[in-house]
């Protein structure tokens, strides 16, 4: 089955500065990679997602990349602000149906800290 | 549009007893899957539900159980709990893709937080 894994599992920054989460996974049958936001009782945001036909995506502050190629994709965050502090996890879904369906499978998880 | 809505937000179990959770939809979404979310395993899938009817299950004994009424609503059940049950139990909702199949976006509920004792 598809696993994905995801680094770094901390990230530290200062205000301002960019943060880059990269998560690699092993199906080559993954299309599709959300990328989702966690805070303490708000649930799971999804904040970005692409999909295996775009390379590069982006939304404000935010972007994510895709490399079919070398199975790995990654967010890019730029201008970080405090409240940008959160987990944050990927994951990786395919559309073969079948065991795929409804499934996603995520990393571990990167807990990002911006100090003001 | 409302949100995925978790029922109840908070529990606490006993070892042996049985529990059942609550996932309502965003309106229009036909999909619903579970996922665990424990400190050690991270974010698990457990199963997911189409049109009432149990399409896939990940890697969990027989002990978790699922249902989808035909208002979408889903239910899972966990029986005899164990320790290793308590954890963030996550259900997302998604649209069923049209003949295009793409894997579908899913939308994350706030979960249930259970605790096992």
């Amino acid at each position: 089955g598809e696993n994905v894994e995801q680094h770094p599992s901390t990230l530290s920054v200062q205000e301002g500065d960019s943060a880059v989460i990269k998560c690699t996974y092993s199906d080559s049958a993954s299309n599709y990679f959300p990328w989702y936001k966690q805070e303490l009782g708000k649930g799971s945001q999804l904040i970005i997602d692409i999909r295996s036909n775009v390379g590069e995506k982006k939304d404000q502050r935010i972007a994510v990349t895709l490399n079919k190629t070398a199975k790995h994709f990654s967010l890019h965050i730029t201008e970080t602000q405090p409240e940008d502090s959160a987990v944050y996890f990927c994951a990786a879904s395919s559309s073969a149906g079948g065991t795929s369906y409804g499934k996603l499978t995520f990393g571990q998880g990167t807990i990002l800290t911006v100090h003001p | 549009k409302a949100g995925v809505t978790q029922t109840p937000r908070y529990l606490i179990k006993t070892r042996g007893q049985q529990v059942t959770l609550s996932c309502s939809p965003i309106s229009g979404h036909r999909s619903v899957s579970w996922y665990q979310q424990t400190p050690g395993q991270g974010l698990q899938f457990l199963f997911e539900y189409f049109s009432e009817t149990q399409r896939n299950k990940g890697n969990f004994p027989g002990r978790f159980s699922g249902r989808q009424f035909s208002n979408s609503r889903s239910e899972m059940n966990v029986s005899t709990l164990e320790l290793g049950d308590s954890a963030l139990y996550l259900c997302a909702s998604s649209i069923i893709p049209g003949l295009a199949g793409e894997a579908d976006t899913q939308y994350f509920g706030p979960g249930t937080r259970l605790t096992v004792l």
